[in-house]
């Protein structure tokens, strides 16, 4: 079956502009997680969402928003891009809602440079 | 402040002998704990779980262990081969509460020699 889809692969982006970054979990997967990578701070945990809803979130700024389609679709966003957003963004969707005892299955990201 | 620490970058290991990444976490109400491996320009692969009710978990040639009390899990590989040559990140959950929420440890690099 098919993996974790995230499009595009790769974005150059100027400061300021906004982005949007698509991830298509695993046919049947309900939860969507997202994370960021950067090689100061490692793999580190924006927001997941299951069923439309966002469940958690975490530390980052309101300039990063996700949301989730009825078909659990994701996209994430990130408005007023700064220097520092350069990164590897990477989803990862799990089957059930709660507890995870096959773990996540991610993408292979995408790839966000800001100049 | 990093909740999940893997405090060596790197590691080298002969092909055929045993490989042992460890990593500690400060936060003790982490009760999941997962193994990724993760190859250049690809995603992380998950490897194997353990829940904080076991101390033990055996996948083929992965095994995970988990001290509760000294807040520490290692994973060993036996034999190491040299696809195993990868980063391997240790990640951990702090329960249903914290839905699918996975502090990640900055990853040990490990090198297995032919």
């Amino acid at each position: 079956k098919a993996g974790v889809t995230q499009t595009p692969r790769y974005l150059i982006k100027t400061r300021g502009q906004q982005v949007t970054l698509s991830c298509s979990p695993i046919s049947g997967h309900r939860s969507v997680s997202w994370y960021q990578q950067t090689p100061g701070q490692g793999l580190q945990f924006l927001f997941e969402y299951f069923s439309e809803t966002q469940r958690n979130k975490g530390n980052f700024p309101g300039r990063f928003s996700g949301r989730q389609f009825s078909n659990s679709r994701s996209e994430m966003n990130v408005s007023t891009l700064e220097l520092g957003d350069s990164a590897l963004y990477l989803c990862a969707s799990s089957l059930a809602g709660d507890r995870i005892d096959y773990g996540y299955t991610f993408g292979s990201g995408t790839r966000l440079t800001v100049v | 402040d990093q909740q999940v620490k893997q405090n060596s970058p790197s590691l080298s290991v002969q092909e055929g002998r045993i490989s042992i990444l460890n990593c500690d976490y400060t936060n003790s109400m982490f009760d999941y704990f997962l193994w990724y491996k993760k190859y250049p320009a690809e995603g992380p692969t998950f490897l194997i779980s353990i829940s904080s009710i076991k101390d033990k978990n055996e996948d083929g040639r992965f095994t995970v262990f988990l001290n509760k009390s000294a807040k520490h899990l290692s994973l060993h590989i036996v034999p190491s081969q040299p696809g195993d040559s990868a980063v391997y990140f240790c990640a951990a959950s702090a329960g249903q509460w914290d839905f699918n929420k996975f502090y990640f440890g900055s990853g040990t690099k490990l090198n297995v020699k032919p």
